[in-house]
């Protein structure tokens, strides 16, 4: 069956960066894209950037471009996400969340995984 | 940017009640309009996607309609565990997505 598993939950300081490893297993990972959002208190999710399982190619919402680095390594079929200068306000839930495009994001996001909270606190 | 606006950003039903849920768009999405259940605790679960096609696995009961700026989603016979935070989600942007505020179901 399609998983998604992702990284702990983690602690960090203003201004360090956060790393979130997103294990997917039950599907060929080259013929889909992974997913990047958010999901603050009380908040909707929010989505953060897509990157292809197939060739890399990447796109990051406008305002994240700055701080949002994505990766993938095909051989262990794993999505990685690190996020950079982190504030109080990028405290959330951070989820990896699987579609079906090829070039860009469906933005259908058939398969999620079970979340990864990030605290950013002094 | 594109905006949606669920309403209502609750409500409370009892089991075996229909509920319908609707979701505006700011501007014309097509039927490019996906539904998810979320539980507490829980990553949000896809239901419908492109308006009114029902995701694999998940019951007949719960239905999606509309295109351009508004959709609905309808749970026909509510059951205990369809009791949930509901979003609709637009992949009509290609670089935003943007969500619904969600609705609250809860036991009345």
């Amino acid at each position: 069956q399609v998983q998604l598993v992702q990284s702990g939950a983690a602690v960090k300081k203003p201004g360090a960066s956060a790393k979130i490893s997103c294990k997917t297993s039950g599907y060929k990972f080259t013929i889909y894209g992974v997913n990047w959002l958010r999901q603050a208190p009380g908040q909707a999710p929010e989505w953060l950037g897509w990157i292809s399982g197939y060739n890399g190619y990447k796109s990051v919402a406008q305002k994240f471009e700055d701080r949002v680095t994505l990766t993938t390594d095909t051989s262990t079929s794993t999505a990685y996400m690190e996020v950079g200068s982190l504030t109080s306000d990028d405290t959330a839930i951070y989820y990896c969340a699987r579609d079906d495009g090829d070039s860009r994001s469906s933005g259908i996001f058939d398969y999620w995984g079970q979340g990864t909270l990030i605290t950013v606190s002094s | 940017d594109i905006q949606m606006t669920q309403s209502p950003s609750s409500l409370s039903a009892s089991v075996g009640d229909r509920v319908t849920i609707t979701c505006r768009a700011s501007q014309s999405i097509s039927s490019k309009l996906n539904w998810y259940q979320q539980k507490p605790g829980k990553a949000p679960k896809l239901l419908i996607y492109s308006a009114v096609h029902l995701q694999r696995g998940v019951p007949s009961r719960f239905s999606g309609s509309g295109s351009g700026t508004d959709f609905t989603l309808t749970i026909t016979s509510l059951q205990p565990e369809d009791f949930a935070t509901y979003y609709c989600q637009e992949s009509d942007s290609f670089s935003l997505f943007i969500f619904g505020g969600g609705t609250k179901v809860e036991s009345k």
